[in-house]
């Protein structure tokens, strides 16, 4: 079956300007994380989504990230005013909600020049 | 807080040699244990998963973790690597919140030598 799917895969983007990145998850999943993953670094949490509302966003860097899921399905993370150190690989999660394993997509790797 | 460890960032072992990567938590309950592996260029896949039943998990690609409350360990051994099983691996642990969020580890790059 489909798993977790993101994109773009890759973007370029220079600083300053805003980004989107898509996620969308397994088909039923209720529960949809973002992670980040920057160069030499373990992965970090971002933001969890249960259905549409996002109960913790505590692991947002700062006010220019936001996120937004749709339909219990797609999720959008935004960027604006991207820098430098934004650059890393983001990572989107699914699951069926609790304890139950998070299956993860293949990422989307942001570079800001 | 949660925290997961793991020692090691760098590990080398020779082919069909055991390999052994090492996880140490904190959780003031007891936790959801996970040990993921990520191939160049490819996302996270899970190898397994401890969730309080046995405390040795068996995983795939011949993979297997011991969990030890006593030593806060969940360390990863195969008893004889495969040059395929180059790649990332990375522990993490389920947060207590109620979110299920995870909290990982800085990962560990396994090198398998011919």
């Amino acid at each position: 079956g489909a798993g977790v799917s993101q994109s773009p895969s890759n973007k370029v983007t220079e600083k300053g300007k805003d980004v989107e990145l898509r996620c969308d998850p397994i088909s039923g999943h209720t529960a949809l994380y973002w992670y980040r993953q920057r160069l030499g670094q373990g992965l970090e949490f971002l933001i969890y989504f249960q259905g549409n509302s996002a109960p913790d966003k505590s692991g947002l860097p700062s006010d220019r990230f936001s996120a937004e899921r749709t339909g219990e399905s797609v999720s959008t993370l935004t960027i604006q005013r991207t820098q430098q150190e934004d650059s890393a690989v983001y990572l989107c999660a699914s699951s069926l909600g609790g304890a139950n394993e998070q299956f993860f997509g293949p990422g989307t790797r942001l570079t800001v020049l | 807080a949660q925290s997961v460890t793991q020692l090691g960032s760098h590990v080398s072992v020779s082919e069909g040699a055991l390999v052994l990567l090492r996880c140490n938590y904190s959780s003031s309950v007891p936790p959801y244990l996970f040990w993921y592996v990520q191939y160049p260029n490819q996302g996270l896949q899970l190898l397994l998963k401890y969730t309080s039943a046995a405390t040795l998990v068996k995983g795939i690609n011949g993979f297997e973790a011991e969990f030890k409350k006593s030593e806060t360990s969940f360390h990863l051994t195969k008893p004889s690597a495969h040059m395929r099983d180059a790649a990332e691996y990375f522990c993490a642990v389920s947060d207590e919140t109620g979110t299920y969020k995870y909290i990982f580890g800085t990962g560990t790059r396994l090198k398998v030598l011919a």
